[in-house]
Parts: C-alpha cells; sequence; structure tokens
C-alpha cells in the first residue's frame, strides 16, 4: 500500500529565508504524480504545485520548487524568500495513475515569523 | 486501524437520485470536514463540523447536506444528483479547528453520476 510521510510536524523560519519540506512516499508503481497543497486556516486546499514521476525535471512554480529523487522516493519542497501569508499547514500527496486514488501526508504545520 | 473511513469508495447512480456517503474517525478528534476533488486534483471544502456543531458551510448547493449523529460521524447526503456531482469526495478529520492541526484524509469515494 502507498503511504506518505511528512517527518516534521511543525516548522518556523523568519520572514525572507528558504525553507524546505520534507515529504517520503512508499509504492511500487512507477507513474504517479506528486502534490504539495497549501492549507490556510480557512481549511481550502490550494495546489502549489505538482510533480509527475516520469519528468526528470523539477517543478517549479515562482518561489515554490521541489527536490524530486524518483529512486530514494523523496518529494521535498522549497520555499524561497518566504513570506507571512506562507503561514500554512502544508500537505504532501500522492496520487497513483492507475486509480486515481490520493494520499496524504498528516501535514507540516509552517510559521512564517516576522 | 483505519484513522478516516468513507463508504463507498465507489458509487455509481444517475442523475435525479439521491446518495449518501458515510465517514467515520476513530481517533477522537472533534472536527471533521469533506471536501469535494474536483478533475484537475483541486480540493474545495464543502463543510465543516465540530462537535457535531456546523463550522464551515461553503457555497455548495442545498441539495448537499451533511450530517452528523456524534462526533466520530459526519455523512453526506446529496439529493437530485447532477452530472456535475461527478466527483472524489473526501473526509477529513483533525483534533481541533482552532489552530492549524494536522489532518487525516479518508481515502475517498468516487462518485459517477451518469
Amino acid at each position: 500500500a502507498q503511504t506518505v510521510t511528512q517527518s516534521q510536524p511543525e516548522m518556523s523560519v523568519q520572514e525572507a529565508e528558504t525553507v524546505t519540506l520534507s515529504c517520503t512516499y512508499d509504492t511500487s508503481e512507477n507513474n504517479y504524480y506528486l502534490f504539495w497543497y497549501k492549507q490556510p486556516p480557512s481549511r481550502q486546499m490550494i495546489l502549489v504545485i505538482r510533480q509527475e514521476a516520469y519528468k526528470q525535471q523539477n517543478a517549479t512554480e515562482n518561489r515554490f520548487s521541489v527536490n524530486f529523487q524518483k529512486a530514494a522516493k523523496s518529494f521535498s519542497l522549497k520555499i524561497s524568500d518566504s513570506q507571512l501569508g506562507d503561514t500554512a499547514m502544508y500537505f504532501c500527496a500522492f496520487i497513483s495513475n492507475r486509480d486515481d486514488k490520493i494520499i496524504f501526508g498528516k501535514g507540516t504545520r509552517l510559521h512564517i515569523l516576522p | 486501524d483505519t484513522a478516516v473511513s468513507q463508504t463507498p469508495k465507489y458509487l455509481v447512480t444517475q442523475m435525479g437520485n439521491d446518495k449518501s456517503i458515510k465517514c467515520e474517525q476513530n481517533l477522537g478528534h472533534d472536527t471533521m470536514y469533506w471536501y469535494k476533488q474536483d478533475s484537475k486534483k483541486f480540493l474545495k471544502i464543502m463543510f465543516s463540523y465540530n462537535n457535531k456543531e456546523l463550522i464551515i458551510n461553503e457555497t455548495v448547493p442545498n441539495r448537499f447536506s451533511p450530517k452528523s449523529p456524534d462526533k466520530a460521524h459526519l455523512n453526506l447526503h446529496i439529493n437530485s444528483l447532477e452530472l456535475g456531482d461527478s466527483a472524489v469526495y473526501f473526509c477529513a478529520s483533525s483534533r481541533t479547528m482552532t489552530d492549524l492541526y494536522e489532518q487525516y484524509f479518508g481515502p475517498g469515494t468516487r462518485l459517477t453520476v451518469t
């Protein structure tokens, strides 16, 4: 069965610093998608970035980038020049290409300090 | 031990029918949620209950009605199903909703309306 692990329950960094959130997963599949979602206090889930497993190039979206290590089954999120508005819960998610099933990690609570 | 469970996992039904999706959590959490995942993998929050009390009620059609018989259960009832209701629905729970807390997601229910 697929699993997603976020080993950092909580992190705090100063505004403008760079922070990396870790995520590891376990699967026997070769084709899948990985996502990072941001969840502000409103509880909406906002898609931050996605990565297709067949792509070797790491996805980038403005200040957000990932370090995708397929062999190590690692998918970390880097936030550059962090802003106060980045304070939120961040969820790593795995989606199987076979059955479209989505598996979430338990989340990392990120605080950006002024 | 399943933390958050949903039944059924798959639901295929015709337009106009009424259906229910059940959700149960055995974590002792106070807060439960329903999310709808669209085809672009975006999760939109629909409802949130805290200790059986409705807290979040986003703009969803009146045909959707959550029911929480106790704080371990949050069921989603949908009347007069429409084609656009086809999606994957996720239930989730968290210890509280007063702060950024980790959430535990259920496996999802794929609803197909024909």
